[in-house]
């Protein structure tokens, strides 16, 4: 299957700070790619849908202030969690499709583990 | 509201056992239904995907079925191994949107004891 890189695997940051996690697909091109959030023993949330070229779309409840989506090319995503705090902490995942449209297979990265002290 | 449910929430077998894993979901208008496996810490790694039109897929010792009229999906594991210890995840894509963003399960926490 199709490969998506994510970075950093783990970081640890103090609140108030804000971090960058990269999403990449490493041997397809992602018009389109997916930012999950995954709380521990809970399955995953779509947090955004994230457009090349376009602003990203939020699902209800989440702010899009604090968690902010660039997508600036076809393999590259970026989400910034701006000024975090403990509640923050979680496990975030990317994804993309290789084939596009709403039927292809979604292919996922290894997860970033974010602890905001 | 689409919502995935998957039973049992934890299973333990004992190696060499066949199992089956349950999703139902709310809503059948899907585009596809996915299985994937999570290993503890660790991201996503895709099992089989469904499409709508079909009725299973197999992979290996993986089959998964689905029933898309009454919102059901089963993955069955075939003469489990110690090695299929992990958390098995389903999703569906809702119909109706035009990205193939997924609807997740709770997750079925399976321990294969050697």
């Amino acid at each position: 299957g199709a490969v998506v890189s994510q970075h950093p695997s783990r970081v640890i940051c103090k609140s108030g700070t804000s971090v960058k996690i990269e999403c990449r697909s490493l041997d397809f091109q992602a018009t389109t790619m997916f930012w999950y959030r995954q709380f521990p023993k809970q399955s995953l949330m779509l947090m955004a849908t994230s457009n090349e070229g376009s602003k990203a779309t939020y699902e209800q409840g989440v702010e899009k202030d604090k968690f902010l989506i660039n997508h600036a090319s076809l393999t590259l995503s970026t989400l910034t969690v701006t000024s975090a705090h403990p509640e923050d902490s979680s496990f975030y995942i990317c994804s993309g499709s290789s084939s596009g449209g709403p039927t292809g297979e979604l292919f996922f990265g290894e997860g970033s583990r974010l602890t905001v002290l | 509201k689409q919502e995935v449910t998957q039973i049992p929430a934890a299973l333990s077998v004992p190696e060499g056992e066949n199992l089956v894993l349950n999703c139902s979901f709310t809503d059948s208008a899907i585009y596809n239904l996915q299985w994937f496996r999570q290993d503890p810490g660790k991201g996503l790694t895709s099992l089989l995907l469904i499409q709508s039109s079909q009725r299973e897929q197999t992979s290996g010792r993986l089959n998964a079925s689905l029933d898309k009229s009454s919102g059901r999906s089963t993955l069955y594991i075939a003469a489990s191994q110690p090695g299929d210890s992990a958390t098995y995840l389903c999703a569906v894509s809702p119909s109706g949107g035009a990205t193939n963003k997924l609807i997740f399960g709770t997750g079925t926490l399976l321990a294969v004891q050697p």
